[in-house]
């Protein structure tokens, strides 16, 4: 089956821990991104890489880190740095993160809920 | 900095009735409008996109029209069912493939 997964589920945190956040796909898909959601609010772009060994910044990367070394993987770390990590985490990708094509679509994963204990 | 707005936050509606879910925009220079699905707890489903060259689009018991010099959108909901129940997030794309999401309408259709 193709698409996106995202580990685990659910997540806990202590204070003061770091912990990654795992995000795989088989679309063969240039381009993955990271979205925090907070309740009644819209997702909000962390991360975006389009393509291998590049990302750039969202709107909301401070406390957070990623890496690009595979095209199928966009492992998200949850740092100490962030003082508000409870939310739910969507990854995401797209055939091209470029300009591309108006009718290109992001493909979702089923998110991961993250709580600090 | 663009900004999208969706009304209502919630909507609870009888089974069989007709409803318009209504986004609206800031920057009218797009590349396109999406509306998604998310039902609790998961990711988000794709429902239709609409480019900004065109007006409307059609998937079953959907439409969504898109004005985009007015900076509006709405998603039509035809015959709701209880399965409809779920969040529905509009979304647009700015340059490259970075979207902007609402902060989405919570439906509920009662049977």
């Amino acid at each position: 089956d193709g698409g996106i997964t995202q580990s685990p589920k659910y997540l806990f945190r202590k204070e003061g821990q770091n912990v990654t956040l795992s995000c795989e796909q088989n679309l063969n898909h240039d381009a993955m991104y990271w979205y925090r959601q907070d309740p009644g609010q819209g997702l909000r772009l962390i991360y975006y890489s389009q393509i291998v060994n590049d990302f750039q910044k969202g709107d909301i990367a401070e406390g957070y880190s990623v890496s690009r070394e595979k095209k199928e993987s966009f492992p998200l770390t949850v740092t100490s740095a962030q003082k508000n990590p409870t939310a739910f985490y969507l990854c995401a990708s797209s055939i091209s993160g470029s300009i591309g094509r108006s009718t290109d679509t992001q493909y979702f994963g089923p998110g991961t809920r993250l709580t600090v204990l | 900095k663009q900004e999208v707005t969706q009304i209502p936050a919630a909507l609870s509606v009888p089974e069989g009735e007709n409803l318009v879910l209504n986004c609206s925009f800031t920057d009218s220079a797009i590349y396109n409008l999406q509306w998604f699905r998310q039902d609790p707890g998961k990711g988000l489903t794709s429902l239709l996109l609409i480019q900004s060259s065109q007006r409307e689009q059609t998937s079953g018991r959907l439409n969504a029209s898109l004005d985009k010099s007015s900076g509006r959108s709405t998603l039509y909901i035809a015959a709701s069912q209880p399965g409809d129940s779920a969040t529905y997030l509009c979304a647009v794309r700015e340059y490259g493939n970075k979207l902007v999401f609402g902060a989405g309408t919570i439906l509920r259709v009662k049977s």
